[in-house]
């Protein structure tokens, strides 16, 4: 079965400093992977996405993810902290199933970010 | 363009009411997705419809909970006899067709029973 476990509930970074939130997945085959943002009383937005091309991934707002295939790996990082990117963060897997997409969720990391 | 709206923003109601959320999706999205939040998780998937119909129904928890989607477009969440346990925020989705279409979330519904 297809599965996510983020390692920290809660980041806290200072402005400028990089940002890392840690993912693990599990799979029994090639997996699809993503991060979703969800800001305050908004929805969930698309930050980036692994479908099985380049292992290093970028996405919007200065956010990429490297898949490690090795160490069942998808770690989001961004180098410079911003106030604005406070918010929920989930590391999501995918489970294909005739021509859809059903998403698993983890239990999600909520960064913090201080001047 | 418009994303994906979800009415009510809020509802409370009492244990044992019947309560319906809707979700109208964008414009030509034929595969919509309902998941469930509950405080401090992470979304958990209800139902799939492509199109008109319900493909996949595997994370509804119980008979209590059904969907429609009768002319592919906006759908409804129905909940009958609700309990406290179904207090969460309910969220909506919608993608074009085709494998790893990004899927566009709502902002939810927040659900609370009393």
């Amino acid at each position: 079965a297809q599965s996510v476990t983020q390692l920290d509930s809660h980041v806290s970074v200072s402005e400028g400093t990089p940002v890392l939130l840690r993912c693990n997945y599990s799979s029994s085959y090639s997996p699809s992977l993503f991060w979703y943002v969800q800001h305050p009383n908004k929805g969930l937005q698309l930050l980036l996405k692994y479908t099985s091309a380049a292992t290093l991934v970028k996405g919007i707002n200065g956010f990429e993810a490297e898949f490690k295939k090795s160490e069942t790996s998808f770690h989001l990082t961004k180098p410079s902290a911003h106030m604005s990117d406070a918010a929920e963060y989930f590391c999501v897997v995918s489970v294909r199933s005739g021509g859809y997409n059903k998403l698993i969720f983890g239990a999600g990391t909520r960064l913090a970010v201080h001047p | 363009g418009a994303g994906v709206s979800q009415t009510p923003s809020n509802k409370v109601t009492e244990k044992g009411k019947y309560v319906e959320l809707r979700c109208d999706p964008i414009s030509g999205h034929t595969a919509l997705y309902w998941y469930r939040q509950s405080l401090g998780q992470g979304p958990e998937f209800l139902i799939y419809f492509q199109g008109t119909g319900a493909a996949d129904d595997s994370g509804l928890p119980n008979d209590r909970f059904f969907a429609v989607r009768p002319e592919g477009s906006v759908s409804t969440l129905k909940i009958q006899r609700t309990e406290r346990g179904d207090s969460a925020v309910y969220l909506c989705a919608s993608s074009s067709a085709g494998d790893w279409n990004e899927q566009f979330f709502g902002p939810g519904t927040r659900l609370t029973v009393l």
